[in-house]
């Protein structure tokens, strides 16, 4: 199994630009977190999905983050417009079920200038 | 809510000599609890799991945990260090709604 894929494994940005993360969760998962890890904060959960719905996105921090899941394979984060504060590495999980693990991708390092 | 608490930032031991990592948890019911791993510029990995079964629990890499509901905690353990162990250890604790509270993460340094 190739186990979870993240892309970019580093992305660096202008403030005001765009950014699009992307995640492959491991086949046959059914649920998939988004983490952003930085060091002042820690591992912070932004959002996850269940069965391609999301079910929890109180960590999303505002509005410029949004998530989607079209399908059991593919997951996307996006921020419009991005900011400096931003700069962080962001972590997709994927999960076979309830009272499972949790399998990590390698992260996205994000950076904001 | 659940949560769970890393006594200690930044843990350092000398190769070869024991390693200690305490983490508490806080929970109204029996939990489930976990040990990952962060190896530099890399994503967490699964050391180990408690999931009510055995209240000790073997992990890769020689490590062990240990489940004590009287006093709330899930050290973490290995008998002799070795250099390769030098990385960030997180505990965590499951909700019942699948969420994984992860704690602040103690950065482990082994000193030669």
């Amino acid at each position: 199994d190739a186990g979870v894929i993240q892309s970019p494994r580093h992305e660096v940005t202008e403030m005001g630009q765009e950014v699009t993360l992307r995640c492959k969760p491991i086949s046959g998962h059914n649920s998939l977190f988004w983490y952003r890890q930085t060091m002042m904060r820690g591992l912070e959960l932004l959002i996850y999905f269940n069965n391609n719905v999301p079910i929890d996105d109180s960590g999303m921090p505002e509005d410029r983050f949004s998530a989607k899941m079209p399908n059991a394979s593919f997951s996307t984060l996006k921020i419009q417009p991005s900011e400096p504060r931003d700069s962080a590495v962001y972590f997709c999980a994927s999960s076979p079920g309830t009272s499972n693990e949790q399998f990590f991708g390698p992260g996205t390092r994000l950076t904001v200038l | 809510a659940q949560s769970v608490t890393q006594l200690g930032s930044h843990v350092s031991v000398s190769e070869g000599a024991l390693v200690l990592l305490r983490c508490n948890y806080s929970s109204s019911v029996p939990p489930y609890l976990f040990w990952y791993v962060q190896y530099p510029n890399q994503g967490l990995q699964l050391l180990l799991k408690y999931t009510s079964a055995a209240t000790l629990v073997k992990g890769i890499n020689g490590f062990e945990a240990e489940f004590k509901k009287s006093e709330t905690s899930f050290h973490l353990t290995k008998p002799s260090a070795h250099m390769s162990d030098a990385a960030e250890y997180f505990c965590a604790v499951m909700n019942r709604d699948d969420k994984i509270i992860f704690g602040k993460g103690t950065r482990l340094h082994i000193l030669p």
